[in-house]
């Protein structure tokens, strides 16, 4: 299988500020991740895929200036919520497919974000 | 990915087998069935895939009915820890997407 980590698990901001959030693939290196974002009582709604030497790719209503990904290297993406609001509390969760094939997709433990 | 169709809840007793169903009456020759959960909280974790046959692992059983079009996950003695929601998915294996996941069948597992 395939180990996926998320840091931090949880966090606090500010109205107006940038918060982000990192997913690291702990035991191989992964070209491509994914994120998903989750509101109370919903389902997991995919935000990006991330390749790792070029740009994400966002999904329709996703702004991208406002969700940053970086994914620069094969072990590591990172989601970054620049000018956070209330409205973009949510669990956040980053996953990845398993180094043989794409048939199964591992998460991570998931970030919660509250925007005060 | 062909539409799934399952129930928004149910409730299982403690060590009694839960059934879970799915519907997906457009699936194509090619999708398989996918099966996921998630713990409150937590990162949703796979469970078991298959294509006709039906298919056991350690976590479960999924029975794919002859024509394809309706599925059961079966967690034969559930436990407390089972309660999660439960997400059915049919896609075609090894496409490198994304999952794109439904609102999923919520599970109960009472004491």
């Amino acid at each position: 299988g395939a180990v996926v980590s998320q840091h931090p698990s949880w966090v606090i901001c500010k109205s107006g500020t940038s918060v982000k959030i990192e997913c690291r693939s702990l035991d191989f290196q992964a070209t491509t991740m994914f994120w998903y974002r989750q509101f109370p009582k919903q389902s997991l709604m995919l935000m990006a895929t991330s390749n790792e030497g070029s740009k994400a790719t966002y999904e329709q209503g996703v702004e991208k200036d406002k969700f940053l990904i970086n994914h620069a290297s094969l072990t590591l993406s990172t989601l970054t919520v620049t000018s956070a609001h209330p409205e973009d509390s949510s669990f956040y969760i980053c996953s990845e497919f398993g180094p043989f094939s794409y048939n199964e997709q591992f998460f991570g433990p998931g970030t919660r974000l509250t925007v005060l | 990915d062909a539409k799934t169709t399952q129930p928004t809840s149910m409730d299982c007793a403690e060590g009694r087998a839960a059934n879970l169903p799915c519907n997906h009456s457009t699936i194509s020759g090619n999708e398989y069935v996918y099966w996921y959960r998630q713990i409150h909280s937590q990162g949703p974790q796979y469970i078991i895939h298959g294509l006709k046959n039906n298919e056991t692992n350690e976590m479960a059983s999924l029975i794919i009915t002859e024509d394809r079009k309706s599925s059961t996950l079966i967690l034969p003695h559930a436990t407390l820890r089972d309660t999660a929601v439960y997400y059915c998915i049919v896609r075609v294996p090894n496409s490198g997407y994304a999952l794109n996941f439904g609102k999923g069948t919520s599970l109960l597992v009472t004491p």
